[in-house]
């Protein structure tokens, strides 16, 4: 099973500044990557899949990148509703999917 | 729209079984896999169970393996999941959603969640 990691656990931001988010794989999963963000009592909602492509809806701030173990969700300039917590889960050489334990990006 | 709504959860004692249901609309159910994804309170998210669309193929999670079934009606929209032999580490909100597909199995439409609670 791959095991994915992501660090901080906790993220403490200002708005309007850049927050860097990050997840790591056990083992190589290429770009199958994607990145979720849950709002509390919400589901989470897709943002970015195949590592970097920002899924329907989603606003240009965010941004994925990386390949193989590491993996970076980018927002460049965090607004209000940023305020979250994001998971990143892996799709490749399945089953199991397997998510990673999330990052929650407060206010600062 | 395109939209999952869940039912089912509920308070049940250990050893108990429990039927979640999925009802899907705003899009052609029967072209899509779909999966049951759960979260424990303040915890993170683990995916259960994934079907087909023909339910030619079903997975599960080693935890619930011979003990949860996830199964869909495509002439009523549905998806399933019985969970027999509920465990009180089974406690979630159980979320079903939409896979786009085998090769980019992500999880791109979600459902608001059903409460599952396992106590004596």
């Amino acid at each position: 099973e791959i095991v994915m990691t992501q660090s901080p656990a906790t993220l403490s931001v200002s708005p309007g500044e850049r927050a860097t988010l990050s997840c790591r794989a056990s083992q190589s999963v290429t770009y199958k990557l994607a990145w979720y963000q849950q709002k509390p009592g919400q589901a989470p909602r897709l943002l970015i899949y195949d590592a970097s492509t920002r899924a329907t809806g989603i606003p240009a701030r965010f941004s994925g990148s990386g390949s193989g173990t590491e993996f970076t969700l980018t927002i460049s300039s965090l607004q209000s509703e940023d305020f979250a917590v994001y998971h990143c889960q892996h799709y490749y050489n399945w089953p199991p999917f397997t998510f990673g334990g999330g990052t929650k990006v407060e206010i600062k | 729209e395109v939209q999952l709504v869940e039912s089912g959860g509920g308070l049940v004692q250990p050893g108990g079984s429990l039927r979640l249901s999925c009802a899907a609309s705003g899009f052609i159910f029967s072209n899509y896999w779909m999966s049951w994804v759960r979260q424990a309170p303040g915890k993170g998210l683990e995916w259960v169970a994934h079907v087909r669309q023909d339910e030619g193929e079903k997975y599960y999670v080693d935890s619930v393996k011979g003990r949860f079934t996830i199964s869909r009606d495509n002439a009523k929209n549905s998806l399933y999941l019985q969970m027999n032999s509920l465990r009180v580490d089974d406690t979630s909100v159980y979320y079903c959603a939409r896979v786009p597909g085998s090769s980019q199995a992500t999880f791109d439409v979600w459902g608001q969640g059903t409460m599952v609670t396992v106590s004596s």
